[in-house]
């Protein structure tokens, strides 16, 4: 089985500060790990995704995610938050191989809200 | 431009009534899913088709049908078995190269209400 806990539904920041967004998983095997990102009444779009190369994954907008497998943790940064990053963003887990084959296990969402 | 296309964006049904979400894709993907989307909940699988004329039941199958007659459509219907149809339903696609690796892409979705 596999999960995905975002820690915090509602984070804000001000404009030009770090963005900090937490997100834990917890699978039986080799997780593959994404970020995506929605605008108010719109789709997801991917951020970016871990899937075992690097630790560090840079993503679009400067944001990146460090996978740590010690804590089980893959959380996104950005330097800067510019007040077009304000949306919900969503943690989401795969299995690499196995039987979960295309299915995304999602984390409940956090709401990101950039201060002026 | 390649993408997935979803409609209609908002739709009012009333109780008992069955109702159909429209999912199209020209990214010439094998794989496409419907999801559900409620508040504070992310999001939640319904149905997913690896490849034509095939799908399979996700986590919240109850009350929903699926069909994949087409590689391009994969429509959802909402019968009136399902008890809480409120929600945003979201369409995806991915290649289906048969790895976990594949990334999702995601219609603007739909907004059903049911009145």
């Amino acid at each position: 089985a596999q999960s995905v806990t975002q820690l915090g539904s509602h984070v804000s920041v001000s404009e030009g500060a770090l963005v900090l967004l937490r997100c834990n998983y917890s699978s039986s095997v080799p997780p593959y790990l994404f970020w995506y990102v929605q605008y108010p009444n719109q789709g997801l779009q991917l951020l970016l995704k871990y899937t075992s190369a690097a630790t560090l994954v840079k993503g679009i907008n400067d944001f990146e995610a460090e996978f740590k497998k010690s804590e089980t943790s893959f959380h996104l940064t950005k330097p800067s938050a510019h007040m077009s990053d304000a949306a919900e963003y969503f943690c989401a887990v795969t299995n690499a191989g196995g039987t979960s084959y295309g299915k995304l296990t999602f984390g409940q969402g956090t709401i990101l809200t950039v201060h002026p | 431009d390649g993408g997935i296309t979803q409609s209609p964006k908002y739709l009012f049904r009333k109780e008992g009534q069955n109702v159909t979400l429209s999912c199209e894709q020209n990214l010439n993907h094998d794989a496409m899913y419907w999801y559900r989307q409620d508040p504070g909940q992310g999001l939640r699988l319904i149905y997913y088709s690896q490849i034509v004329n095939d799908f399979q039941k996700g986590d919240i199958a109850e009350g929903y049908s699926v069909s994949r007659e087409k590689k391009e459509s994969f429509p959802l219907t909402v019968t009136s078995a399902q008890k809480n149809p409120t929600a945003f339903y979201l369409c995806a696609s991915s290649k289906g190269s048969g790895t976990s690796t594949d990334t999702q892409y995601f219609g603007p979705g739909t907004r059903l209400t049911v009145l």
